[in-house]
């Protein structure tokens, strides 16, 4: 089953403009991570935020993380039309299985 | 490149057939990870392996799936007796361990006529 909820499920900017998604998450985790998959390809991994982490950089991304509410936020700045794919936020929970738990997604298209 | 790979890209068969995909996950990672992923959706896990040993299966893989890793390198997933609902792209992923990030394959579609 999806561990929470992505929103929005759909997002659509213009380049240059920032893009922000949302993730809530329902169980205790090791760590929350993000990921890009661009249409009929494979997962790439973003960035990864520890639970004991309250914000991280990596570029162009910003990710925030509050255990408190079990949510998430990713920002990607000064987007580019290849910026064009779905994101998911997967949470690795407590234990040392690795497994992630997937949420729907967002969607982002960024128009030229 | 020495990323994660997965064959075939695309599989089309008729329902109740069998099949089998392969992954090539990097070489020095000792997890191994399958995810199944339907349209519009995130990947949903399926099963994953620490060097040859399978530590954990989800509900979701009913009794025709099965998994191995032998040798504690490539992976194999059949599916016996396909069936309509097994319509998916198949995920592997790999990774250091547990709570590190994972790279995943390009997936294998199937699609069951």
């Amino acid at each position: 089953s999806q561990q929470g909820e992505e929103d929005p499920q759909a997002l659509s900017i213009q380049e240059g403009e920032n893009a922000t998604m949302n993730c809530s998450y329902k169980t205790s985790i090791n760590n929350l991570q993000w990921y890009r998959q661009n249409s009929g390809r494979g997962l790439v991994h973003l960035i990864l935020i520890r639970s004991n982490e309250r914000e991280k950089h990596s570029g162009r991304l910003r990710v925030t993380l509050d255990t408190s509410k079990k949510s998430s936020s990713l920002l990607i700045t000064a987007s580019r039309a290849a910026d064009t794919a779905s994101y998911f936020c997967a949470t690795d929970a407590e234990g040392n299985t690795g497994k992630l738990i997937f949420g729907q997604g967002t969607t982002l298209q960024v128009k030229p | 490149d020495t990323g994660v790979s997965q064959d075939p890209r695309h599989k089309i068969t008729k329902r109740g057939q069998n099949v089998t995909f392969r992954c090539d996950p990097i070489s020095e990672h000792n997890r191994l990870y399958w995810y199944r992923q339907t349209l519009g959706q995130g990947p949903e896990f399926l099963t994953y392996f620490q060097n040859e040993a399978q530590l954990e299966k989800s509900r979701l893989l009913s009794d025709r799936f099965s998994a191995e890793r032998p040798k504690g390198s490539f992976s194999t997933l059949e599916i016996q007796r396909t069936e309509q609902g097994d319509s998916a792209m198949y995920l592997c992923a790999s990774s250091t361990g547990g709570n590190q990030p994972q790279h995943f394959g390009d997936g294998t579609r199937l699609s069951i006529l």
